[in-house]
Parts: structure tokens; C-alpha cells; sequence
């Protein structure tokens, strides 16, 4: 299971405090995407990006940001505005930025707020 | 607006029984649609996409636009198939993947 990678695998958060969500990929694609997955709800996008330097709010980006300084590199920041922070969230990659291609998914991180 | 609608939570079927997961879209055009998969401890993966039409594990599943169904299908199911699955379409975008909220398979003997 390499390819993409997130970290850490369990993040425990105070309220109030900004945490930084790491996504890695080294299969080279072009594309990005952050989604949360809550029970009963199933996966949310939050925010997408199809090109470095270049990214979309999802659905439910409020809360959120990311930057896309690097192909390799997605980082999803939570800030203290999420009102509830509390899901686990999965990173993915796909080859094409244009047209809907297959998805591939890291392992995700758990974070709690305390 | 696209949209994926799974309207079962939970489907449990005994082993060996046929199994069919639904789902239902909304999509202006032609849309290219997907099943993953997400096995106990494992990463979500593709399970099987429309346009290859492969048979995946024995799964298959056919496009049917007059219904705006892409239903999941199986004609034996197995203990190893006891999974979360999931059926989504690009979103307005064209690229980030819109996901229904999931149907629960559970295969017991």
C-alpha cells in the first residue's frame, strides 16, 4: 500500500487550535483531493486541486484550508472555525486534473477534538 | 445538480445469496460513474467504473439511463465480500468524485 500517504494515523486537537493534516503521493498525478467521512453521511469533498499552485473549494470547504506548493505535497489545515472537527479524513490522488479519472486513497487520520 | 442516492444503509444477506446494491443519479450528460469499495482496515479502492465494464470479484453493475441507476451486482456472495460500499460520479467540476452516504454489505454463513 504505498503511493499515498497521510500522517498521522490519530491527531488529537484542543478546541480553538489550528492542526495541519500532511497528504503525500509519489505517483506522480496531477490531481488532489481532501473528503471527510462521517458515519451515515459518507465522503465529503473539501477541497480539490487539479494543478500545483491551483486549488477549488469543495462542498464544505468552510473551516478549511490547504495549499498545493509542491505535485506531491496537498496539506489540509483545520482550522478553529470548523465548528465540528471531529471525522476522519482521506486524502486521494487521480492522474487527470480535467476529466474524472480513478481515485486512489491513503490510509486517512482520525482527529478528535478534545 | 449531480447527485448519488444509496437508500440502503445496511443490506445483510446470507452467503451463497444473490446481492444487489443500488444506486440512483442525477447528472446532466453522460455520466461516467463508480464503485469503491472499503474493506474492514483497508483503504477505499475502486471496485469497478462503468466505462470498463469489467467484472470485478464477480461484481458487475450496468448503466441503465432510463432508470438513472448504476446498480451493483452479484450473483453469489461471499463472506470476503462483507464491505462498505460506494457508488459516485464526477461532481458539476468534472474531476473530484461525488459519493453516496454508503451501503453497509454484510455476508454472514
Amino acid at each position: 500500500d504505498g503511493g499515498i500517504t497521510q500522517s498521522p494515523k490519530y491527531l488529537f486537537r484542543k478546541e480553538g487550535q489550528n492542526v495541519t493534516l500532511s497528504c503525500e503521493q509519489n505517483l506522480n498525478h496531477d490531481a488532489m483531493y481532501w473528503y471527510r467521512q462521517d458515519p451515515g453521511q459518507g465522503l465529503r469533498l473539501i477541497y480539490y486541486s487539479q494543478i500545483v499552485n491551483d486549488f477549488q473549494k469543495g462542498d464544505i470547504a468552510e473551516g478549511y484550508s490547504v495549499s498545493r506548493e509542491k505535485k506531491e505535497s496537498f496539506p489540509l489545515t483545520v482550522t478553529s472555525a470548523q465548528k465540528n472537527p471531529t471525522a476522519f479524513y482521506l486524502c486521494a490522488s487521480s492522474r487527470q486534473g480535467v476529466t474524472a479519472d480513478t481515485q486512489y486513497f491513503g490510509p486517512g487520520t482520525r482527529l478528535t477534538v478534545l | 445538480a449531480q447527485r448519488v442516492t444509496q437508500p440502503e444503509k445496511l443490506l445483510s444477506v446470507f452467503k451463497g445469496a444473490p446481492v444487489e446494491l443500488k444506486c440512483n443519479y442525477s447528472y446532466s450528460g453522460s455520466p461516467e460513474l463508480f464503485w469503491y469499495v472499503q474493506y474492514s482496515r483497508q483503504r477505499l479502492q475502486l471496485l469497478l467504473r462503468h466505462i470498463s465494464r469489467e467484472s470485478i470479484k464477480g461484481f458487475t453493475a450496468d448503466l441503465n439511463k432510463g432508470e438513472t441507476s448504476f446498480h451493483l451486482k452479484k450473483p453469489f456472495a461471499q463472506e470476503e465480500d462483507s464491505a462498505m460500499y460506494y457508488c459516485a460520479l464526477p461532481g458539476e467540476a468534472g474531476t473530484a468524485l461525488i459519493f453516496g452516504k454508503g451501503t453497509t454489505l454484510s455476508v454472514s454463513s
